[in-house]
């Protein structure tokens, strides 16, 4: 089945403890992002890239970094989270000519 | 810039009865739009896409939208409402040759019996 897979679903962290969101596609996808959702603001681009090595910021990417090794996976790094970054986090992939994107299930992040 | 503006954040109505969810997008070139729908404490499944040929565009589970150059809107639309649409719904755009969404803000439809 085509999809795109995150990882955790849910996560509870404290304030200043590294994590990692794994985003993994098996569509063979060029593009892949990542999105913020927030109440009332809709969902707002973090990072994205293009293909292997080739990423770039979103609108949103203060306190994020991100990496892409491997066409499949584009994980999302906090390098020291803080409240401000408590969200619904997704990711999303495409291919090059299609458009729209498929959207993984989401991530529930707190940060305490 | 790129924007997309959903007046309503929230649309209550009851069941069986027509709803029209409203999207104005801000663009200077040729655009893509997309509706997707977001069921509670799920991601979000695309409902339906313009990107051209007819202004018309029918999607899943009954919605259709039409998209209107000059008054740059892409309202979405039911006849008649199931309980199980109650859901939040986005409108998003892109234009030409660029793979980047920009969401709305989200209506939520809430469908009472």
């Amino acid at each position: 089945e085509a999809q795109v897979t995150q990882n955790p679903r849910y996560l509870i962290t404290v304030t200043g403890k590294k994590l990692t969101v794994t985003c993994s596609q098996n569509m063979n996808h060029e593009y892949m992002s990542w999105y913020r959702q927030d109440p009332g603001l809709g969902l707002r681009q973090i990072y994205y890239s293009m293909n292997v090595e080739v990423t770039d910021k979103g609108d949103v990417p203060e306190g994020y970094k991100v990496s892409r090794k491997e066409k499949r996976n584009f994980p999302l790094i906090l390098e020291s989270p803080s409240p401000n970054q408590t969200s619904l986090y997704f990711c999303a992939s495409s291919s090059q000519g299609a458009v729209g994107y498929t959207f993984g299930s989401g991530t529930r992040l707190t940060v305490v | 810039a790129q924007s997309v503006t959903q007046l309503d954040s929230q649309v209550p109505v009851f069941e069986e009865a027509p709803v029209e969810l409203r999207c104005n997008y801000s663009s200077s070139v040729s655009v893509y739009l997309f509706w997707y729908v977001q069921y509670p404490n799920q991601g979000l499944q695309l409902l339906l896409k313009y990107l051209s040929g007819s202004t018309l565009v029918k999607g899943i589970n009954g919605f259709e939208a039409e998209f209107n150059k000059s008054q740059t809107s892409f309202h979405l639309r039911k006849p008649s409402v199931h309980i199980s649409d109650t859901a939040e719904y986005f409108c998003a755009v892109t234009y030409t040759g660029f793979q980047k969404l920009v969401f709305g803000t989200g209506t939520r439809l809430l469908v009472s019996p």
